[in-house]
């Protein structure tokens, strides 16, 4: 099975800032990465698809980048709706695994 | 609009059996991919299994041979059929519609599995 590694597994970061969170898979994926938004009692909500397609309706300040291994969702300014955790997930093959997930918290 | 309903949780005890199922509008469920995510509570996201349009099921190693994911065409609705339940799979179980490059892009709300003696 195919491993994703996600960090970091938390970060504070304050309104404004650029904030930039990694993945990396055990093995090539290609562009088979998504990335989710996840807040508290709610369902995730798809951010970001095939690596670097913004999710319809997804504010552009999201964006990621990476194919292969290594990939990053990247925020390039923090708005207060935005502190939540984060998800990669591979789509490459099954299991559809997930990143640990990053908590972005407010500082 | 797409809408996705799950329903089934509930308390089980460790051995027991529960059947989620996932009521859907506004898509076709056999047309699609669709899949079971889980949460255990405080945890982060762990796929489940998914059933492709050709009725094709995978599962992950920690449910193999215990759940059976499969669909009702004429009702639209998927289903997760839990079999010798343990205390490690209570959880949040999400249904989801997988889209292109196979995320997915519309969810349930959850239901809420614990299984407890």
């Amino acid at each position: 099975d195919i491993q994703m590694t996600q960090s970091p597994s938390s970060l504070s970061a304050s309104v404004g800032d650029r904030v930039t969170i990694t993945c990396r898979a055990s093995q090539s994926i290609s562009s088979y990465l998504n990335w989710y938004q996840q807040k508290p009692g709610k369902a995730p909500k798809l951010l970001i698809y095939a690596a670097s397609s913004l999710q319809s309706g997804v504010p552009s300040r999201f964006s990621g980048s990476g194919s292969g291994t290594d990939f990053t969702l990247t925020i390039s300014s923090l708005q207060p709706e935005d502190f939540a955790t984060y998800y990669c997930q591979l789509s490459y093959s099954t299991p559809r695994t997930f990143g640990q997930g990053t908590k972005l918290e407010i500082k | 609009e797409v809408q996705l309903v799950e329903s089934g949780g509930g308390l089980v005890q460790p051995g027991g059996s529960l059947r989620l199922s996932c009521a859907a509008s506004g898509l076709t469920v056999s047309s699609n991919y669709m899949s079971w995510v889980r949460q255990a509570p405080g945890k982060g996201l762990e796929w489940v299994s998914v059933i492709y349009s050709g009725g094709s099921p995978f599962y992950a190693d920690s449910v193999k041979g215990r759940f059976t994911i499969s669909r009702d065409n004429s009702k639209n609705t998927l289903f997760l059929q839990m079999n010798s339940l343990r205390p490690e799979d209570t959880a949040v179980y999400y249904c989801a519609r997988d889209s292109t490059y196979g995320s997915s892009d519309y969810w349930g709300q959850g239901t809420l599995v614990t299984v407890s003696s």
